[in-house]
């Protein structure tokens, strides 16, 4: 288990290029969830899967966002047109269900990948 | 949205008690959670406490949660150097799926 990893660490663009970034969750996690932080905020949800499927997005996704998980192992989170605004760092997180480790039902345990910190210029 | 909130910064000396409090909106939270962030790092769940539990002891942490005051705590004894770091409070609520909602986060800096 080497845990959650995205590439890159690290992308500069310039305004209104797309960009794309990559996570590969644990392998036996069913659900990936992508979040947005930003300088001293905590991480902001942005998007979630089960399995192939995408069950939820925040409305902070607009339509320049796009993401997918094909086969239900890697997800990809791209940005058309990006924006200054677009400048943060993208988490992507697995889980695991805790009542799958004698906890009540409802709770999750989320490991975090190392981001991708976005920087648009 | 629901909110969460923490006050910025702590700051105390090696070998001292570490408390961190924490404020949410949601009633209808189910779990409540200590996440940490080193610099340059995704965050590190810590630990979690049910809704219905008043306290969680796990070695040199300590939650505690007053479900009508929705405030939540960490309490980190005999804090060390390597305990600098930024501590998220999140909540959810498990419906049908969870959405984790963050606070800013507490940095934390302790002294040598």
């Amino acid at each position: 288990d080497t845990g959650v990893s995205q590439d890159p660490r690290h992308k500069i663009t310039k305004r209104g290029q797309n960009v794309t970034f990559r996570c590969d969750p644990i392998s036996e996690h069913n659900r990936l969830y992508w979040y947005r932080q930003t300088l001293g905020q905590g991480p902001e949800f942005l998007t979630y899967f089960q399995n192939e499927a995408q069950l939820e997005k925040s409305r902070l996704l607009s339509d320049r966002f796009s993401a997918e998980r094909p086969k239900g192992s890697f997800s990809t989170l791209e940005i058309q047109r990006t924006e200054q605004g677009d400048s943060a760092m993208y988490l992507c997180a697995s889980s695991v269900d805790l009542a799958g480790q004698g906890a009540r039902k409802g709770g999750e345990k989320l490991f975090f990948g190392s981001g991708t910190q976005l920087s648009v210029l | 949205g629901e909110d969460v909130e923490q006050s910025l910064f702590l700051s105390v000396r090696e070998g001292d008690s570490s408390v961190i409090n924490c404020t949410y909106t949601d009633s209808s939270s189910t779990y409540l959670y200590w996440y940490k962030q080193e610099p340059g790092a995704g965050l590190q769940l810590l630990t979690y406490i049910f809704s219905n539990m008043d306290m969680k002891q796990d070695q040199r942490l300590t939650v505690l949660l007053n479900k009508k005051d929705k405030h939540l705590s960490l309490r980190i004894a005999d804090t060390q150097t390597g305990d600098s770091a930024i501590y998220f409070c999140a909540e959810s609520n498990g419906y049908n799926f969870n959405k984790f909602y963050f606070g800013s986060g507490t940095k934390l800096n302790v002294k040598p």
